[in-house]
This record gives structure tokens, C-alpha cells and sequence, in this order.
């Protein structure tokens, strides 16, 4: 099974409506992420959570929010989703100890808003 | 602010040959920079790290090369082979490695 899932995969929706796209990771990292990826601009960082308690904004926060449930689930909603958001977005974990400090990333969320 | 630049087009080589990708920063002190391999519609997989006072890392057949007086990565694929062929990214990490900044990536083909 994977270490770092997500859900859906992909997924279609029209402007304005509420979305939930969802991680889950069985690598018993501290450490969560949510990034976005456009063609030519690479991945950026929308929020990232140190643990359960620590949440930060990172780049592109804004029209964005998250939750993390427990240490191994950190969902990203799009409150009014609007066509700009339309994206592949990628959730990383990393463990705070780790001596590389790399992430590990889930398969990818193709999100479309019309 | 601060900025990656990867190269946008594509490099073509022939299988066999050494595949150089680049990396320069700007407005930035990185207290590491990685490398990572990604294959389409699939997410980034870590390949090596290189910190600041490292001049050269190697790994198999990688090569990566820091310098942070050119602000400069260079990333070395030798005896290159039509698996390689996927877009690469370079990251640069912050002292604590929570602030990771990502390039654009660089697509590498290699032709048989």
C-alpha cells in the first residue's frame, strides 16, 4: 500500500462549490504539507502543519484552508472554488528528524473548477 | 524575492551520454538543496541532498554539485538511459529544512 494517500484523484466542480480533497500517510511523519502545481510554475506551498496543533500559511494560503484531524490526516478545502484554482495538487510528509529532510509525496489530485 | 530558475525547455540526449540540468537561485541562502525525480501525473520522488558546505555529492550515477557563490546546482545523469528520461526539480531548503522553495523542473529526455 502507499505511504502517502489521496483522495480523490481526480475530481471536477463548478465555480462556488465547497471542496475537500483529502491525505492520509502511514510513514508516522510529524510533518504535513499541501502544494499546488502549475504547468511552468512548479510546486508551491499552500499550507504546511509541523504537528497536530501547529498549522502555517505558506505561499498561497489565501482562498484555502486545512485541518489536521490527527497525525496522519491533513485535508485541503477550497471553500468557493473558482476556475484559477483549477490545479494539480500534491500533499508531502517529512519527518522532523530525518537526516536528508526530504518529503515524500502522494499521487496527485487533478482538481478542475469550471 | 526569492526565485529558482530551472531551464523551461526540454533537454534531448542521446542514451549513453551525460545529461548536465541547472539550478540557479536568487535572494536566497539555502542551507540545503535537493534534487527530485518526476514522472508525469505522478508525484516528485527524492533523489539526493547537498548542504552548504558540500562542494559535490554522488550517488550511483548522479552527480550534484552546489555553489553557493555562483548561486549554483548542477545535476549530472551519466551513462543516461531511456528510464531517466522524466522532469527533474531542485528544492532549497532553509536551516531546519521547513521551508522548502521548489524550481519549475527541467524535462529530460533520452533517446535509445
Amino acid at each position: 500500500d502507499a505511504d502517502v494517500t489521496q483522495t480523490p484523484r481526480n475530481r471536477i466542480t463548478k465555480t462556488g462549490k465547497r471542496i475537500m480533497l483529502e491525505c492520509s500517510q502511514t510513514k508516522g511523519h510529524d510533518r504535513m504539507y499541501w502544494y499546488r502545481q502549475d504547468p511552468g510554475l512548479g510546486l508551491r506551498l499552500i499550507y504546511y502543519s509541523f504537528d497536530v496543533k501547529d498549522i502555517n500559511k505558506g505561499e498561497i494560503s489565501d482562498g484555502y484552508s486545512v485541518s489536521r484531524q490527527a497525525q496522519a490526516k491533513f485535508s485541503l478545502s477550497l471553500e468557493s472554488a473558482i476556475p484559477n484554482q483549477t490545479a494539480l495538487y500534491f500533499c508531502a510528509t517529512s519527518d522532523s528528524t530525518g537526516v536528508y529532510n526530504e518529503q515524500f509525496f502522494g499521487p496527485g489530485t487533478r482538481l478542475t473548477v469550471l | 524575492s526569492q526565485k529558482i530558475e530551472q531551464n523551461s525547455e526540454a533537454l534531448n540526449i542521446q542514451e549513453g551520454k551525460t545529461a548536465t540540468l541547472t539550478c540557479n537561485y536568487t535572494n536566497y541562502s539555502p542551507a540545503y538543496l535537493q534534487w527530485y525525480r518526476q514522472d508525469p501525473g505522478r508525484g516528485p520522488v527524492f533523489l539526493l541532498l547537498i548542504r552548504e558546505n558540500e562542494k559535490e555529492k554522488r550517488k550511483e550515477r548522479l552527480k550534484v554539485t552546489f555553489d553557493t557563490t555562483l548561486k549554483q546546482s548542477l545535476f549530472h545523469i551519466t551513462a543516461s538511459q531511456p528510464a531517466d528520461s522524466a522532469t527533474y526539480l531542485c528544492a532549497l531548503l532553509n536551516t531546519g529544512g521547513f521551508k522548502t522553495i521548489f524550481g519549475a523542473g527541467t524535462r529530460l529526455f533520452v533517446k535509445a
